[in-house]
């Protein structure tokens, strides 16, 4: 039972570039969530499914999109990549019964120059 | 909008010691509040949370206080270990799918 992984655990990209997080989880739990961590500002909601085939913006979705094709898998997206959004991304899963808890991943550190 | 604000930033105790960490929150309709613990380079995990129909919850040595009136909720931790030395985010959930994290609290615990 490995919970919640993610790849890379680190990229560096120059500004412009795109690529694609992924994140598998396999607790089967229904709810997914990206998060980025910057200094100071604690953890802040990018987007978030509840479900397979479904996706929301959280609170800083701008330059970000998210598929959600499977279940397990959680994908985010960067197009064109911008040194704003240099940080770290941490997935996190949640099930759909009982507690609001959530089990994130180890994180993804990205720099963006 | 929403807000959670955690103090302190830092906080250093001598191992033995008991830590605190305050936050507050903004949503009254706020009715889960979850503590997660982050070592250094992995992601956050829970520690300990406190619905809003309970004043207080203890786990060993871990404890948590909430002040519905007040907005107010605590994490105490008693006889610290340096193992204990990690960030501590609380955070306020208001029964959907958005959590409010605050700024987190970086524990140090000197052996």
């Amino acid at each position: 039972n490995a919970g919640v992984t993610q790849t890379p655990k680190f990229r560096v990209l120059k500004t412009g570039q795109s690529m694609t997080l992924l994140c598998a989880q396999d607790m089967n739990h229904e709810y997914m969530y990206w998060y980025r961590q910057d200094p100071g500002m604690g953890l802040r909601l990018i987007h978030y499914s509840v479900g397979e085939g479904t996706t929301a913006k959280g609170e800083v979705p701008d330059g970000y999109n998210v598929s959600r094709l499977k279940k397990q898998n959680f994908l985010l997206g960067l197009e064109s990549a911008a040194p704003s959004q240099t940080s770290v991304y941490f997935c996190a899963s949640g099930p759909l019964e009982g507690s609001r808890e959530q089990y994130f991943g180890p994180g993804t550190r990205l720099t963006v120059t | 909008g929403e807000n959670v604000e955690q103090h302190p930033s830092t906080l250093s105790v001598q191992e033995g010691d008991s830590a605190v960490i305050k936050c507050t929150y903004s949503d009254s309709a706020s009715n889960y509040f979850p503590w997660y613990k982050q070592e250094l380079g992995k992601g956050p995990q829970l520690i300990i949370d406190i619905r809003s129909n309970v004043g207080e919850k203890k786990d060993q040595r871990i404890a948590v206080t909430l002040n519905k009136t007040a907005k107010h909720f605590s994490l105490h931790i008693t006889e610290t270990q340096p193992e204990d030395s990690a960030v501590y985010f609380c955070a306020a959930n208001t029964g959907g799918f958005k959590t409010i994290f605050g700024a987190g609290t970086r524990l140090f615990v000197k052996a």
